[in-house]
């Protein structure tokens, strides 16, 4: 099962800001960087947000990625019908010496 | 440019086993690796696991510890996952990616390029 724990909906209008949460412990998000994956259907997932914050080239602005103790927040600023998508969040498990996903957040631009 | 190229749709029997193939190219393969997830339908992701050509080092998902063998032909650039005593529950889309790793006081782990995916379907 999942390790990292996420809200599994959130939605908004064009334009809206919209927040994803990302709950862990101290062996994976409070120990090592998050990143963040988005998966449009039928796809394989992209990267969206590595290493807490950082956006890979081509990746747009709106998106953006922080981190606080043992949690982490994906922000999606400006809402656009293309960004519905399920959204991971990731995180290294020194415990389980292994990655571990979120349970995923599907968005739904209303 | 890097990519990582998958082989085909499978279909299993239960207590078969099968083999995904992953051919990379574009990056220094025999140094990094290649590691590997699924997604069941309708399921989230699941990491399986990480191969490191270099050193032969595996790391696997302790689910799949003694289920699961990841090997790689250097020659080919080309990583192997084999699944054995397959389950109707390990119907699912099976994914290689390359990692990218290190520490900069917190350790990093995350895949930065995706293979399509190979769909695994286990069934009687």
């Amino acid at each position: 099962q999942s390790v990292l724990t996420q809200p599994p909906s959130a939605s908004g209008t064009p334009g809206q800001r919209v927040t994803i949460s990302c709950s862990g412990s101290s062996t994976n998000i409070g120990s090592n960087y998050v990143d963040w994956y988005q998966q449009l259907p039928g796809t394989a997932p992209k990267l969206l947000i590595y290493k807490n914050n950082q956006r890979p080239s081509g990746v747009p602005d709106r998106f953006s990625g922080s981190k606080s103790g043992t949690s982490a927040s994906l922000a999606i600023s400006g809402l656009r019908s293309e960004d519905e998508a399920d959204y991971y969040c990731a995180a290294w498990d020194d415990s389980l010496s292994g990655l571990v996903f979120g349970t995923g957040t599907k968005v739904t631009v209303l | 440019q890097v990519q990582v190229v998958q082989s085909g749709a499978e279909v299993k029997k239960p207590g078969t086993s099968v083999k995904v193939s992953c051919k990379a190219s574009g990056y220094t393969f025999s140094s990094i690796g290649v590691t590997w997830a699924r997604q069941a339908p309708g399921q989230g992701l699941e990491w399986m696991g990480w191969i490191r050509p270099y050193n032969g080092n595996t790391n696997y998902a302790q689910k799949f510890q003694g289920r699961v063998t990841m090997t790689t032909d250097t020659s080919t650039n080309t990583a192997y996952m084999e699944l054995t005593g397959l389950r109707s529950d390990d119907t699912a889309v099976y994914y290689c990616a390359r990692p990218v790793s290190g520490r900069e006081g917190y350790y990093y782990y995350y895949m930065d390029v995706w293979g399509k995916g190979t769909t695994v379907t286990v069934s009687s």
